[in-house]
């Protein structure tokens, strides 16, 4: 069974507008944490933003927020303010277990995202 | 402040012939993670080590695929034999265990088995 899914192969935004991310998870686990990443066309992995299981509320980081709702095992991601420098695939990753236990990331397939100028 | 460092950035290899890949990770991080990008199959985790130790191989496709981490500060992965369907962009990532919300990638290997 799918643990990580991103249902939207591709999205367009225009710049200057917001734009949400979806990503739903499956997880028996009370302790988990969700991870947002960017890979642009140049392959990196850049870290966005995390949400941990047991957080009261929305992680943000700069134009980032992650829309965690927990009862629907939702973890979308918005974009607020879109940039042309935002084109790239959007992965959704999630880590089950407590945070110092480690742990390996499974990712979703990914979200690739265009704003258009 | 140097990131995960891996060596090769690009390799194109014949069938048959043995890879190594190379990972050095950030210093101070004691969890270390192989990840294979394909088209088909996304991301997915091949082996993960922590203080050096393999954690979890379970992702690891076939004998073909080992993978060791001798010291704290470098890894390899070997594919030997390689096939074509090895082909993919392989990531290391590290962390650290007092800061476990983000794993720091590596910029990859991209491998081709002709």
């Amino acid at each position: 069974a799918q643990k990580i899914t991103q249902t939207q192969p591709g999205m367009f935004v225009q710049e200057k507008e917001a734009v949400t991310l979806d990503c739903t998870y499956d997880t028996s686990d009370p302790s988990y944490g969700l991870f947002w990443y960017k890979q642009p066309s140049s392959g990196e992995m850049i870290f966005l933003i995390y949400q941990g299981s047991y957080d009261q509320q929305n992680a943000t980081e700069g134009r980032y927020s992650l829309n965690f709702q927990k009862a629907r095992k939702s973890a979308n991601l918005v974009i607020s303010a879109s940039q042309l420098g935002d084109s790239a695939m959007y992965f959704c990753a999630m880590r089950e277990g407590r945070d110092n236990q480690g742990g390996k990331l499974i990712f979703g397939q990914g979200t690739e995202l265009s704003v258009k100028p | 402040d140097a990131g995960v460092i891996q060596s090769p950035r690009h390799e194109v290899t014949e069938m048959g012939q043995e890879v190594t890949l190379r990972c050095k990770p950030i210093s101070g991080h004691n969890s270390l993670f192989w990840y294979r990008q394909t088209m088909m199959r996304g991301l997915e985790l091949l082996i993960y080590f922590n203080n050096n130790v393999p954690i979890d191989d379970s992702g690891m496709p076939e004998d073909r695929f080992s993978a060791k981490m001798p010291n704290a500060s470098f890894s390899t992965l070997k594919i030997q034999p390689s096939e074509p369907r090895d082909s993919a962009v392989y990531f290391c990532a590290s962390s650290s265990g007092t800061d476990l919300h983000e794993q720091y990638f590596g910029p990859g290997t991209r491998l081709t088995v002709t």
